[in-house]
């Protein structure tokens, strides 16, 4: 089994600032990596696909890049709405893995 | 409208059995790779079962094998999991979800909206 870990657990930031979220794989999952983001209350929603490329209607600010075992999220500058908790995963083998999330926490 | 809607979920003692539903529209469901992912109360996500675009491929998550079944009818636009032998560590929401892709088989572009699961005496 594939396992993801995501760094850090908790990120504090204000709006406006730069957020870079970290996962890495425990071995090669190429470009098959996707990134979700989860409000409370709701369904997780995808923002990422193969590493880079952006759902539709998912905002410019996001953004996704990497391949092998390290993969990035960025999002260039944190609107009220982004503070969530954000998933990877990889579809590279079976099983499908989730990382463990990382929180994105208002400072 | 591309939507999924559960259905199904509720309170089981240990040992039973549960059905759960997927209503699924507003795109062409034979066309998508479809799956089931979880969360526990206060956890993360993770990954259940899998069913290819006919049905005639399905996998599962060590945890859930040889007691869930995932199953699908392109007819009715539904997808079904079928949960035996339930266990307390099963409680959790249970969200439907499509996969993307050019080829079907990508990440989970549209989920549910969840049902939950309760697992206890």
């Amino acid at each position: 089994e594939i396992v993801l870990t995501q760094s850090p657990a908790t990120l504090s930031l204000s709006p406006g600032e730069r957020a870079t979220l970290s996962c890495r794989a425990s071995q090669s999952v190429s470009s098959y990596l996707a990134w979700y983001q989860q409000k409370p209350g709701q369904a997780p929603r995808l923002l990422i696909d193969e590493a880079s490329n952006r759902a539709t209607g998912i905002p410019a600010r996001f953004s996704g890049s990497g391949s092998g075992t390290d993969f990035t999220l960025t999002i260039s500058s944190l609107e009220p709405e982004d503070f969530a908790v954000y998933y990877c995963q990889q579809r590279s083998n079976w099983p499908l893995t989730f990382g463990g999330g990382t929180k994105v926490e208002i400072k | 409208d591309v939507q999924l809607l559960e259905s199904g979920g509720g309170l089981i003692q240990p040992g039973g059995s549960l059905r759960l539903s997927c209503a699924a529209s507003g795109f062409t469901f034979s066309s998508c790779a479809m799956g089931w992912v979880r969360q526990a109360p206060g956890k993360g996500l993770e990954w259940v079962s899998a069913v290819s675009q006919n049905g005639d491929k399905t996998f599962n998550a060590d945890s859930v094998k040889g007691r869930f079944t995932i199953s699908r009818d392109n007819f009715k636009n539904m997808l079904y999991l079928q949960m035996n032998s339930l266990r307390a560590d099963d409680t959790a929401i249970y969200y439907c979800a499509k996969r993307g892709g050019y080829n079907g088989w990508g990440a989970f572009d549209i989920w549910g909206q969840g049902t939950m699961v309760t697992v206890s005496s």
